[in-house]
């Protein structure tokens, strides 16, 4: 089946520090991979969607500039979160597709990574 | 945006009992997905519905796509402790098919 891989699992860092957090699809290429933050207890929030190749499509009140996003590859997405504070800590999931067009194909997604600034 | 509601919140039942949960939607989905999430992990896919009024099952576990195209239904049946995990429903919008998750139901299992 389809594998999604983030790295790493957990990360703290220090107020103001940048932290990469990287996805990979391990079985697959994926010509989408998606963004997602969750919160303790609440559900998945979408934050971007990226293509292999050209710039992330943010969701409404996603700070471009904070959260950057790079998809070389058609394996590999990064998030930086830049000059990361307190109120970012979260649960960042992504996910990775690999059909084209606007009809549904599944998404696989990885197993988490948890940022806790301190 | 479009918004997805699960009912219940949170569920607390005893091994062997049966489960029901719904989702609803301001909205009409052509899709819809249900997922599970065990605490630290993402979610795993469980069923996906694709036509209205489908049945689909997948072991103890019975999905239905509501015939007005804006609820889905998901049963799991003869419950077991492993069963324990966050399900959310979900559905694809826009482009790149991208998700909105439902609120989530919280599943506990006691022996």
């Amino acid at each position: 089946g389809a594998v999604v891989s983030q790295h790493p699992s957990w990360v703290i860092c220090k107020s103001g520090t940048s932290v990469k957090i990287e996805c990979r699809s391990l079985d697959f290429q994926a010509t989408t991979m998606f963004w997602y933050r969750q919160f303790p207890k609440q559900s998945l929030m979408l934050m971007a969607t990226s293509n292999e190749g050209s710039k992330a499509t943010y969701e409404q009140g996603v700070e471009k500039d904070k959260f950057l996003i790079n998809h070389a590859s058609l394996t590999l997405s990064t998030l930086t979160v830049t000059s990361a504070h307190p109120e970012d800590s979260s649960f960042y999931i992504c996910s990775a597709r690999a059909g084209v067009g606007d009809s549904y194909n599944e998404q696989f997604f990885g197993p988490g990574t948890r940022l806790t600034v301190l | 945006g479009q918004q997805l509601n699960q009912s219940p919140q949170s569920m607390f039942i005893q091994e062997g009992e049966d489960v029901s949960m719904n989702c609803t939607s301001s909205s009409i989905f052509n899709t819809w997905l249900w997922y599970k999430q065990e605490p630290g992990e993402g979610p795993v896919l469980l069923i996906a519905l694709y036509k209205a009024g489908e049945l689909t099952s997948n072991g103890r576990l019975t999905a239905q796509f509501g015939i007005t195209r804006k609820d889905s239904f998901l049963n799991i049946s003869a419950s077991i402790p492993s069963d324990v995990g966050i399900y959310f429903c979900a559905g694809p919008t826009g482009t790149a098919s991208k998700l909105t998750f439902g609120t989530g139901t919280r599943l506990q299992v006691t022996l």
